[in-house]
C-alpha cells in the first residue's frame, strides 16, 4: 500500500528565514507525481508545487523549491524568505494512476502546521 | 478555484438524518472526487467519478454514496448520518494526470 509520511506535525520559522518541510512516501510504482498543497486558515487547498517522478530536476516555484530524492523516496519542501502569509498547514501528496478507470488517485500525508513568526 | 462550488458551506444535522452535499464545476472536467479531512488523517478519498454515471469507491467509502447524472454535478449522500461522519468535506476536479483543484469545503457537524 502506498503511504505518505510527514513526520513534523508542527514547525515554526522566523520571517525572512528558510524552512524545510519533510515528506517521505512508499510506493512500488515507477510513474507517479508528487505535490505540495498549502491550506491556510481559510481552509482552501492551494497547489504550491508539483514534481513528476520521471524528472530528475527539482521543481521550483518562486520562493518554493523541492528536494526530490527518488531512490530514497523523499520529497521535501523548502520555503525561502518566509513570509507571514506562508503560515498554513502544508500537505504532501502522492498521485498515481488507478488501473481500471483511467483516473488518478491522491494519497495525502497528515500535514505539517507551519507558523511564520514576525 | 477552477470553477468549483460546494454547497452548503456549513451544515449541522442530527444523527440518523440523510444529508446530501453538492459539488458543481464549470470546467467540464471528466474526473471528480470527494474527500474528507480529519485531524491526524489529512485528506482521504471517499468516492470518485470518471464520467457521467461512472463512479467508484475510495478508501473510506462506507456509509457514503455518490451520484453523477451530469458532467458538472457530483453529489455525496450520507443515507443515515452518524457522529463519525462529522468532518470537513472537499470536492476536487481536474484533468486526468494533472493537479486536482479543490472546492472551498463543507463543514458538516452531526450531533
Amino acid at each position: 500500500a502506498q503511504t505518505v509520511t510527514q513526520s513534523q506535525p508542527e514547525m515554526s520559522v522566523q520571517e525572512a528565514e528558510t524552512v524545510t518541510l519533510s515528506c517521505t512516501y512508499d510506493t512500488s510504482e515507477n510513474n507517479y507525481y508528487l505535490f505540495w498543497y498549502k491550506q491556510p486558515p481559510s481552509r482552501q487547498m492551494i497547489l504550491v508545487i508539483r514534481q513528476e517522478a520521471y524528472k530528475q530536476q527539482n521543481a521550483t516555484e518562486n520562493r518554493f523549491s523541492v528536494n526530490f530524492q527518488k531512490a530514497a523516496k523523499s520529497f521535501s519542501l523548502k520555503i525561502s524568505d518566509s513570509q507571514l502569509g506562508d503560515t498554513a498547514m502544508y500537505f504532501c501528496a502522492f498521485m498515481k494512476p488507478l488501473s481500471t478507470s483511467g483516473t488518478y488517485k491522491y494519497i495525502f500525508g497528515t500535514g505539517t502546521r507551519l507558523k511564520v513568526l514576525a | 478555484d477552477a470553477g468549483i462550488t460546494q454547497s452548503p458551506r456549513h451544515k449541522v444535522t442530527e444523527t440518523g438524518t440523510p444529508v446530501t452535499l453538492r459539488c458543481h464545476q464549470t470546467e467540464n472536467h471528466r474526473y471528480m472526487y470527494w474527500y474528507r479531512q480529519d485531524p491526524g488523517h489529512g485528506l482521504r478519498l471517499i468516492h470518485y467519478s470518471y464520467g457521467v454515471k461512472d463512479t467508484d469507491k475510495g478508501e473510506v467509502s462506507d456509509g457514503y454514496s455518490v451520484s453523477r447524472s451530469k458532467t458538472e454535478d457530483f453529489l455525496l449522500t450520507l443515507e443515515s448520518a452518524t457522529s463519525s461522519q462529522t468532518s470537513v468535506y472537499f470536492c476536487a476536479t481536474g484533468p486526468k494526470n494533472q493537479p486536482q483543484h479543490f472546492g472551498d469545503g463543507t463543514r458538516l457537524s452531526i450531533l
